[in-house]
């Protein structure tokens, strides 16, 4: 549902250029994760978020626990950055649970 | 990084039959878990499973689904009778038990066609 807001849902950058992802939560979530899904459907795990800021790469990424939101900085985006973004928020129950985001398409052109 | 194995990665089926996914966790892991991705759409949480039990599952876990991890198998996820609806990608993840919340491992899915 809408306990996990991802913007924009979709996004074409010129390669060489700056982006920013970003997950708005309306649930209470102690860490996030961000994945990207290639075209071939499979998952790759980016970032595992307590509160505060990780980079690795031309990617960096914030979760900020108490405006409830994370975000992923893109930088000098290359081809092979296409595919789709998902934030995913740890909502603990019995055991762990991750609550996806919509996702955002990402288009990295030449 | 660490790697969760699916099979079959697709799988057609005569709607009604049984089905059975199959999954090689982390070999470490402890919790395992499936989810759900329907074409174009976001990943939805099926179940978790701990310590041979199923902890939670969600209202897309229907009762003709069931989980099991019997001794030194794989993790698998079995529809029975299957429907038209059930098409989709399936998805297994674990994770490592520790302190607060866990990092989540995927496989690549297994693409599942009901007919």
């Amino acid at each position: 549902g809408d306990q996990v807001k991802q913007s924009p849902s979709a996004l074409s950058l010129q390669e060489g250029t700056n982006s920013a992802l970003r997950c708005n939560f309306s649930i209470a979530t102690t860490t996030v994760q961000w994945f990207l899904q290639n075209p071939r459907g499979s998952l790759m795990n980016l970032f595992y978020l307590v509160p505060g800021t990780k980079e690795n790469g031309r990617l960096k990424s914030t979760f900020n626990s108490k405006e409830s939101y994370s975000t992923l900085h893109i930088r000098d985006a290359q081809l092979e950055d296409s595919g789709t973004y998902f934030c995913a928020a740890d909502y603990g129950g019995s055991g762990n649970k991750l609550i996806f985001g919509t996702g955002t398409l990402l288009s990295v052109k030449p | 990084g660490p790697k969760v194995l699916q099979i079959p990665s697709h799988q057609i089926i005569d709607m009604g039959q049984m089905v059975t996914l199959n999954c090689d966790p982390v070999s470490n892991h402890l919790y395992f878990y499936w989810y759900k991705q329907i074409l174009g759409q976001q990943m939805e949480f099926l179940v978790n499973f701990y310590n041979g039990k199923v902890m939670e599952k969600s209202k897309l876990f229907k009762d003709q689904f069931s989980v099991e991890r019997p001794d030194g198998s794989y993790f698998t996820l079995k529809i029975q009778p299957t429907a038209l609806e059930d098409s989709a990608v399936y998805f297994c993840a674990s994770s490592f038990p520790g302190q607060g919340a866990l990092e989540v491992f995927f496989g690549k899915g297994t693409r599942l066609t009901v007919v």
